[in-house]
């Protein structure tokens, strides 16, 4: 079956310090990949996403490239900021497969001054 | 902006009462979701729509049912609500196949 795993949290940051936040799937065909943000009592939103391999996905200074040698689309950041404090989750979706999206567990992210 | 509006933040009931969640999205999207997060757990798929009276089981449909009699409506029914459904419940939107899908803010259930 298809499967999202993230690194644990909570990840704890000072302000400008740099981020990343693995990602692996496991999939049974070729999926487009995504990161979800979910700020403190607010729905899921769409960060970025990447449809094939070696896509590089980008907004809001966070970046995630598609790695299907490596089955990874780790997301990072060079600077953090206390607004970035939210749970980021990993998604997939296979081609084809209408719009299932497959969720990793979720990782929370805190920013201090 | 594009709006997805769960009917209630917060809801306690109690074990064997229905339950009704509602969803209303205003951007005519053809799909709907309803997920359940859990810590530690994620987002699961509890059932999606493609289409006005069509329904499709995710992941983790036991115990729930859904109905969408208008495009923009979606509802989840817990016939008889037990203490493990209790989580928070996610419902979504999309536009059409692999589009980003658009969240509401959720709903706190409660089940005592």
């Amino acid at each position: 079956g298809n499967s999202v795993t993230q690194m644990e949290g909570p990840v704890t940051l000072s302000e400008e310090a740099f981020l990343t936040i693995n990602c692996t799937y496991t999939a049974t065909g070729y999926p487009s990949l995504f990161w979800y943000v979910q700020y403190p009592g607010e729905g899921l939103q769409l960060l970025l996403k990447a449809t094939k391999a070696d896509d590089k996905g980008s907004n809001k200074g966070f970046e995630a490239t598609y790695r299907k040698e490596t089955t990874s689309f780790h997301l990072e950041k060079g600077s953090v900021q206390v607004s970035d404090s939210a749970v980021y989750f990993c998604a997939l979706i296979l081609t084809g497969g209408g719009n299932k999206l497959t969720f990793g567990t979720g990782t929370q992210l805190k920013v201090e001054l | 902006d594009v709006k997805v509006t769960q009917s209630s933040r917060y809801l306690v009931k109690r074990t064997g009462e229905k339950v009704f969640l509602e969803c209303v999205q205003d951007m005519d999207h053809e799909n709907m979701f309803w997920y359940r997060q859990d810590p530690g757990l994620g987002l699961r798929l509890i059932y999606f729509s493609y289409d006005v009276k069509m329904k499709e089981k995710g992941d983790i449909p036991e115990g729930y049912s859904v109905s969408r009699e208008k495009k923009e409506r979606f509802s989840l029914i817990l016939e008889s609500a037990s203490t493990n459904q209790t989580s928070m419940y996610l419902c979504a939107s999309s536009f059409s196949t692999n589009e980003k899908l658009f969240f509401g803010s959720g709903t706190q259930l409660s089940v005592l």
